[in-house]
């Protein structure tokens, strides 16, 4: 069965301080892999996702990702954190045979000044 | 703008009292999904919907049903809720037949269970 692995539940840093997100995902093929946002009482914003293609994506915000294909992974970054970054970061995954969508646990994310 | 509507923002209910929770879209998506994320939970896929094929998770109780009669609309029934159901129920829908899609999320139905 398919699942979605976010090691760590809580991460804290700096403000101005680089930020990496660890996802691993497992599934017998490339599935479709996002990153969402949530703020506290707010709903699900996405980030930026993966299809196909060039393995580094973009997002909004400054964020980025990179597929990596041998170690199953998603991992979510961004060069300097901003204060307005606490939140909560789901991964997730789109599976193709029958449009199931499954998200991380969650990392919880706190900026400190 | 189009939109995934997700009525009411909160909705508080007695313990074993069926309870409706309403989702609309404006996107003239032909999937639409339900999740329930308890706090500091992940959101858990309860069942979607592919045009009128309706999708159980096998780990969704018998408790929670689902109906889709057309394709703007789709609630979420709770038949008897108990104390654990208490939750933000999420309604999202999918631009695409493929789990590739991008995900349109509502704001979420609040569910208090008293």
């Amino acid at each position: 069965a398919q699942s979605v692995t976010q090691p760590d539940i809580h991460i804290t840093v700096s403000e101005g301080a680089s930020l990496e997100l660890r996802c691993n995902y497992s599934y017998g093929a490339t599935p479709y892999l996002f990153w969402y946002v949530q703020s506290p009482g707010q709903g699900l914003q996405l980030l930026l996702k993966y299809f196909s293609g060039d393995t580094l994506v973009q997002g909004i915000k400054g964020f980025e990702a990179e597929f990596k294909r041998s170690q199953s992974s998603f991992n979510l970054r961004k060069p300097s954190v901003h204060w307005s970054d606490a939140a909560e970061y789901f991964c997730a995954v789109g599976v193709d045979t029958g449009n199931q969508f499954y998200f991380g646990t969650g990392t919880s994310l706190t900026v400190i000044p | 703008d189009a939109m995934v509507i997700q009525n009411p923002r909160y909705q508080v209910t007695q313990f074993g009292k069926p309870v409706t929770l309403s989702c609309s879209q404006t996107l003239n998506h032909n999937v639409m999904y339900w999740y329930q994320q308890k706090s500091s939970q992940a959101p858990k896929l309860l069942f979607h919907y592919y045009d009128k094929d309706f999708n159980n998770e096998a780990d969704t109780p018998d408790n929670f049903q689902s109906r889709r009669p057309n394709t703007s609309f789709c609630f979420l029934d709770i038949r008897s809720p108990g104390l654990g159901d208490a939750a933000m129920y999420l309604c999202a829908t999918s631009s695409l037949g493929t789990s590739g899609g991008r995900k349109y999320f509502g704001p979420g139905t609040r569910l208090t269970v008293t």
